[in-house]
């Protein structure tokens, strides 16, 4: 079955990196766009990137813009998020997700395929 | 970018009532329109996607309508797994924005 497995989360100070990993299993990353959104706590959800299938397409919300690199490497079935520059406002569950796109009766793009999510708390 | 509005931002229901979740775009997206559940501590779930179409495994008693910027979820028939909180999401364009979700909670 679709599993995703975010890990790379943890505890750390402001202007600290971090790198996430996204582990795909039961169907090939090369077939989809894949996507980074976040949850602060108590809040809701905030779309944080995006990635197209071959990697040739790339855009950020302005929260993390210049700061978060997303990445992927297909054979590896694996999506990262390079976050740099942490800050307090960062803290947050990310989660990894999955696109799909599909003709019916017109064209529809969902997410359909969330990971558990991983918790990143930044904090001095 | 588009700007998504949830209303209301919670309600208070009892199994078995009907409820009803608006969500407005600020510019038109179509039918590009989506609904999740997210239960505690939980990642969310896609519900109905492009509008109005079940996510398979969706119990019947959801349901979606709407077009252009103004769209509704509907539950009919409350049961106890339902309460939670639902998110709408347009996938019109990038940024795919969320609303700010709407938690339905227990009267």
């Amino acid at each position: 079955q679709v599993q995703l497995v975010e890990s790379g989360g943890g505890v750390l100070q402001p202007g600290r990196s971090l790198r996430l990993s996204c582990e795909v299993s039961g169907f090939g990353l090369s077939g989809y766009a894949m996507h980074w959104v976040r949850q602060a706590p108590g809040k809701g959800l905030e779309w944080v990137a995006v990635i197209s299938f071959n990697g040739s397409n790339i855009f950020y919300g302005d929260s993390v813009k210049g700061r978060f690199v997303i990445s992927r490497d297909n054979s590896k079935n694996t999506m990262y998020l390079q976050m740099n520059s942490l800050r307090r406002e960062d803290t947050a569950v990310y989660y990894c997700v999955r696109e799909v796109g599909s003709w019916g009766t017109f064209y529809t793009r969902q997410f359909d395929s969330w990971g558990q999510g991983t918790q990143v708390t930044v904090s001095s | 970018d588009i700007q998504m509005t949830q209303s209301p931002s919670s309600l208070s229901a009892s199994v078995g009532d009907g409820v009803t979740i608006a969500c407005r775009a600020s510019q038109t997206i179509g039918h590009y329109l989506n609904w999740y559940q997210q239960k505690l501590g939980k990642a969310p779930k896609l519900l109905i996607y492009a509008t109005s179409t079940l996510q398979s495994g969706v119990p019947a008693r959801f349901s979606g309508s709407g077009s252009g910027t103004d769209f509704t979820l509907t539950i009919n028939g409350l049961q106890p797994e339902d309460f939670a909180t639902y998110y709408c999401q347009q996938s019109y364009s990038t940024p795919r924005t969320f609303g700010q979700g709407t938690k339905v909670e227990v009267k």
